[in-house]
């Protein structure tokens, strides 16, 4: 089973915007909605912040937003914050299970 | 609000089965709205999904542990288990157990996670 592709690293000041790729195959993000994204502080465990390729759950600011193209979905976080810097990976259902990306550290400089 | 806590134990011997409980309140595991799941996460590293279940009788695995992982409910107990034969040092992770809406399949509620050491 393989991961999802994402960068490992991402960075931008304060008040800037930051986005991350997911990249899959027709076989997963290519082929379903079920896309979702989650946020993860040092310690502690993933927050969904972005379901159904760009729906937030309640709670989660406008701040985040997703979209998907292709076998490619994509997270942008707008307006950076200090509580931003994270991990943040992307999952996609893949016919009967389920793969996580590899996973992306966001730095706010 | 649901919540969802693990536990068992934080050392397994190698060749010895892991096994952990979730247990879950302020929601009911029978609740045909979600899936109940197990996620782990080695040392540094990202996110690797275990299984999920269903009620008592529908089990989805991840195919490179399916030979070795079985998820079961207790209704009576509101909690759901993790059994991993076989285990090796690579085995040793966080593991979290978490609730997946059953529409969406998406992750909504996790534990806090628990440290499994696989080690002699």
């Amino acid at each position: 089973q393989s991961a999802l592709t994402q960068p490992p690293s991402a960075s931008g000041s304060p008040g800037q915007s930051v986005t991350i790729s997911c990249t899959g195959t027709s076989s997963d993000v290519g082929d379903y909605t079920h896309v979702s994204w989650y946020q993860q502080h040092p310690g502690n465990a993933p927050k969904l912040i972005i379901f159904e390729v760009n729906k937030r759950p309640s709670g989660v600011p406008d701040r985040f937003s997703a979209s998907k193209s292709g076998n490619t979905a994509s997270l942008t976080v707008s307006g950076l914050q200090t509580e931003d810097e994270a991990d943040y990976y992307c999952c996609s259902y893949a016919v009967r299970k389920i793969v996580f990306g590899t996973g992306t550290k966001v730095t706010v400089l | 609000q649901a919540q969802l806590q693990e536990a068992g134990p934080g050392l397994v011997k190698p060749s010895e089965t892991l096994s952990l409980t979730c247990n879950v309140s302020g929601a009911s595991i029978t609740s045909g709205d979600y899936y109940w799941s197990w996620i782990r996460q080695r040392p540094g590293k990202g996110l690797e999904w275990i299984g999920y279940i269903y009620h008592s009788w529908s089990t989805y695995y991840n195919p490179s542990l399916r030979t070795r992982v079985t998820l079961s409910i207790d209704t009576s107990k509101n909690q759901f288990s993790l059994k991993l034969s076989s285990v090796t040092a690579a085995d040793t992770a966080v593991y979290y157990c978490a609730r997946v809406w059953f529409a969406e399949l998406a992750f909504d509620t996790w534990g806090q996670g628990t440290l499994v050491t696989v080690s002699s």
